[in-house]
């Protein structure tokens, strides 16, 4: 069963707005974290942000915020200003306390236009 | 300074052939894995070594074998190769879980893109 889900497969956005991604997940652990990492054309995973599933606040980096809504199990990524360097594709990923390894969703492209 | 490494960072070959990827991290971390990424993208587990231990070997053809011969490298050998296996091959490193939330040190080399031609 897919444990992260992306549905937007691409967005546009213009430069200066903010853009919100959309990522759901499904896990019963009660203990998780969920990342978000951005793609760029050149091919490296470049980590962004992270949300641990006790953490009572919001994460925050920078121009990146997490809407972690637990009980809707969603980590929306919101980035706020956007740049023409965060053209790019974005992924959310989930690791469960009682797994090592990193599950990804099928990822969100975006496209900022000047 | 490299946290993670690894080589090469193009590869192309015929198919048949035998090849390796080679991975290094330098920080510290008890666990690494191999990712693939397809052409649409997707990214997956194949294996993943725990101080050299074998703890994560999802569906992946036998043809693929990795090696772990210390915590800091873990290498990746396939046999055999097969147009199907052109893709995006990401190294990683994690640290230990911490307590009980899971550890965000989480570290991708580069990428190896393998095209078999």
């Amino acid at each position: 069963a897919q444990k992260i889900t992306q549905t937007q497969p691409g967005m546009f956005v213009q430069e200066k707005e903010a853009v919100t991604l959309d990522c759901t997940y499904d896990t019963s652990d009660p203990s998780y974290g969920l990342f978000w990492y951005k793609q760029p054309s050149s091919g490296e995973m470049i980590f962004l942000i992270y949300q641990g599933s006790y953490d009572q606040q919001n994460a925050t980096e920078g121009r990146y915020s997490l809407n972690f809504q637990k009980a809707r199990k969603s980590a929306n990524l919101v980035i706020s200003a956007s740049q023409l360097g965060d053209s790019a594709m974005y992924f959310c990923a989930m690791r469960e306390v009682n797994d090592y390894k990193l599950s990804f969703g099928a990822g969100t492209t975006v496209t900022v236009r000047a | 300074d490299t946290a993670v490494s690894q080589t090469p960072k193009y590869l192309v070959t015929q198919m048949g052939n035998d090849k390796s990827i080679k991975c290094e991290q330098n920080l510290g971390h008890d666990t690494m894995y191999w990712y693939k990424q397809d052409s649409k993208k997707f990214l997956k587990i194949m294996f993943s070594y725990n101080n050299k231990e074998l703890i994560i070997n999802e569906t992946v053809p036998n043809r693929f074998s990795p090696k772990s011969p210390d915590k800091a490298h873990l290498n990746l050998h396939i046999n055999s190769l097969e147009l199907g296996d052109s893709a995006v091959y990401f190294c990683a490193s994690s640290q230990e879980w911490g307590g009980t939330s899971p550890s965000r040190g989480y570290t991708f080399g580069s990428g190896t893109r393998l095209t078999v031609v």
